[in-house]
């Protein structure tokens, strides 16, 4: 079946720094999002991307499909202690079936 | 006020027991569906409920799950005989703009099978 593998598993940085994580299907998607999760919270959606080499930008944050659309990043700037969570790639293999979640990628922040 | 409302917010079960999981939603949202997240885990699909009924379903969603919108609103997942693996966060999860896609999740019930 379609799987979705996401690393790192863990990030540790230093406030300031840079993050990225990375998203990789074994199946070309149709849609892929990105979902972030606080700590004993629920996942909260972030962005979809739909298109063959879309780049999308939320303030800090840069989220990319590749161009084969089986792959995908986010890349946070200058991260912030808000920051903190667990980010979450999921997968679509066509426009209203059931998102596959990645096993996500735990970052922590120091300040 | 949360647009959907999940309950038990927790629930302790011995190995064998039934357990009925609810959503009960605010508004009238098509698409429906149920996610599970074993602690520390990857947030796991386990059906999808589209027009009252089942459209997909994955490989965990065996037959000792059903899930039912009985009324028209409550959406609920029954596990008919808890196993020890079962322990896990439930997330129903709900779809209100079909084009954006945008997968919105309760605030989880989680189950412990002892």
């Amino acid at each position: 079946g379609q799987q979705v593998m996401q690393i790192p598993q863990y990030q540790h940085v230093q406030e300031g720094e840079d993050f990225t994580t990375y998203c990789n299907s074994s199946t070309t998607l149709s849609n892929i999002q990105w979902y972030k999760q606080r700590p004993g919270g629920h996942p909260v959606f972030l962005i979809q991307l739909v298109k063959s080499g879309e780049v999308k930008k939320q303030k800090r944050l840069t989220f990319q499909f590749g161009e084969a659309k089986k792959n995908s990043s986010l890349h946070i700037t200058a991260t912030q202690t808000t920051d903190v969570g667990t980010y979450f790639c999921a997968g679509g293999r066509q426009a209203g079936t059931a998102l596959i979640f990645g096993k996500g990628t735990t970052l922590s922040v120091s300040s | 006020e949360p647009e959907v409302t999940q309950t038990p917010s927790h629930q302790v079960t011995q190995m064998g027991q039934e357990v009925i999981l609810r959503c009960v939603p605010i508004s009238n949202h098509l698409y429906f569906y149920w996610y599970r997240q074993i602690l520390g885990q990857k947030v796991e699909f386990l059906v999808s409920f589209y027009n009252n009924e089942i459209s997909e379903k994955s490989e965990i969603f065996d037959d000792q799950f059903s899930v039912e919108r009985p009324d028209g609103s409550n959406f609920t997942l029954k596990i008919r005989s808890t196993k020890l693996e079962d322990s896990a966060m439930y997330f129903c999860a709900w779809i209100k703009d079909a084009f954006t896609g945008e997968l919105f999740f309760g605030e989880g019930s989680r189950l412990t099978v002892l």
